[in-house]
């Protein structure tokens, strides 16, 4: 079975800060595709970055980078210099080479002023 | 301008009632897929469309049934025999799947059984 599993499930950080949020998952797949995914109190989904599993370097969009272990089956999302419109759902989600989006259960991030 | 449109944002379904919830997009994606969010749990989905006229089931596909006549639509109905419909579903679409490519959202639909 894939499974994906974040152990954190509320996180706060103080503005400018830097945070990690961990996700860890289980797959007998050799390729297949990473996602985090950030929703806020809108509730509308955005994707923040994406990795792909045959990519060593890891993903980097201005702020939000990933560290990408696939040995230990562990994506990572780092925020620096955190924003009080970081303020949101975190998840991450996988495509295991089934063309579907699986989704571990989120972390809820607060940004505090 | 493109997008996702989940009507309506507020749902209120009596029990033994089958309701409907409405998912367009004018993407010109071919996959579209229905998920069901509760709080603790993430996103579970329900059905996904690759292409029209045909559709798999999800995780948790019992209760629900959807169609997908045109490449624009694909409408989730939430029968009777769902348990615990309550819950915020979302839609979403992808270019040919979600491997490579980005999947847009929605915004969502509140459904509240009453």
């Amino acid at each position: 079975a894939q499974t994906v599993t974040q152990s954190q499930p509320e996180m706060s950080v103080q503005e400018a800060e830097t945070v990690t949020l961990s996700c860890t998952y289980d797959t007998s797949e050799s390729n297949y595709y990473l996602f985090w995914y950030k929703q806020p109190p809108s509730r509308q989904m955005i994707l923040v970055i994406r990795q792909e599993a045959y990519k060593q370097q890891n993903a980097t969009e201005n702020r939000f980078s990933v560290n990408f272990q696939k040995a230990a089956k562990s994506f990572s999302l780092k925020i620096s210099d955190s924003q009080l419109g970081d303020t949101a759902m975190y998840f991450c989600a996988f495509d295991f080479g089934n063309e579907k989006l699986t989704f571990g259960t989120g972390t809820r991030l607060t940004i505090i002023p | 301008d493109g997008g996702i449109t989940q009507s309506p944002k507020y749902l209120f379904r009596k029990e033994g009632q089958n309701v409907t919830l409405s998912c367009e997009q004018n993407l010109n994606h071919d996959a579209m897929y229905w998920y069901r969010q509760d709080p603790g749990q993430g996103l579970r989905l329900i059905y996904y469309s690759q292409i029209v006229n045909d559709f798999q089931k999800g995780d948790i596909a019992e209760g629900y049934s959807v169609s997908r006549e045109k490449k624009e639509s694909f409408p989730l109905t939430v029968t009777s025999a769902q348990k615990n419909p309550t819950a915020f579903y979302l839609c979403a679409s992808s270019p040919t799947g979600t491997g490579n490519t980005e999947a847009f959202f929605g915004q969502g639909t509140r459904l509240t059984v009453v």
